[in-house]
């Protein structure tokens, strides 16, 4: 079945912890990036990757890491988390470049930092 | 900043009517998609529009692009509670695709 699996789907943790969610897709999809999703801000880009080794940011970077080391798998790692990263997460795939074609999206990962 | 603003910001309807939701957005584009989300779960394509396109149409679903108004419609007909959703517009800004911004969504909920 085609997916877009991230993990965790819910994490409680505390300020400065790092922490990596993870995100893989088995489409052998080009295109992948993460969003946070806020109440009435809708979703933001976090961060984005158009192919292995290429990441570019999106509209809120700050506080996020990614990597791009394989086609499937796009980790967001926040290095230092604070409480305003508090948020649901998605990952995203796409076969285009972006927005030329679907996305499909993960289930989301709730993140709650204290 | 935001590129696509929809309207309204939520809608309440009667099951059987028609729903239409708009999107508006700053800069040209290539392309406009549409994305529903049920509630905490991850959103889902609905349609993609192009910029050559005017109109289209996916089962009960109709999107109409404006580009010379930078705006974008989304028409719902005959709804049933199972479109109870969040529904959010979807486009790249200068003409790029990589760089993707989404409205705040309109919350859309159908009344027995």
């Amino acid at each position: 079945e085609a997916q877009v699996t991230q993990n965790p789907r819910y994490l409680i943790t505390v300020t400065g912890k790092k922490l990596t969610v993870t995100c893989s897709q088995n489409m052998n999809h080009e295109y992948m990036s993460w969003y946070r999703q806020d109440p009435g801000l809708g979703l933001r880009q976090i961060y984005y990757s158009m192919n292995v080794e290429v990441t570019d940011k999106g509209d809120v970077p700050e506080g996020y890491k990614v990597s791009r080391k394989e086609k499937r798998n796009f980790p967001l790692i926040l290095e230092s988390p604070s409480p305003n990263q508090t948020s649901l997460y998605f990952c995203a795939s796409s076969p285009g470049t972006g927005n030329n074609q679907p996305q499909h999206f993960g289930d989301g990962t709730r993140l709650s930092i204290l | 900043s935001q590129q696509g603003e929809e309207d309204p910001q939520a809608l309440s309807i009667q099951e059987g009517e028609n729903a239409t939701m708009n999107c508006s957005y700053k800069t040209s584009i290539n392309n406009l998609q549409w994305y529903r989300q049920n509630s905490g779960r991850g959103l889902v394509h609905l349609i993609l529009i192009r910029s050559n396109e005017r109109e289209k149409h996916s089962g009960r679903l109709r999107v109409t692009l404006d580009t010379s108004k930078k705006s974008s419609s989304l028409l719902i007909t005959a709804s049933r509670a199972a479109d109870t959703a969040s529904y959010f517009c979807a486009t790249a800004p200068g003409g790029r695709d990589d760089k993707i911004i989404f409205g705040k969504g309109t919350r859309l909920h159908i009344l027995p």
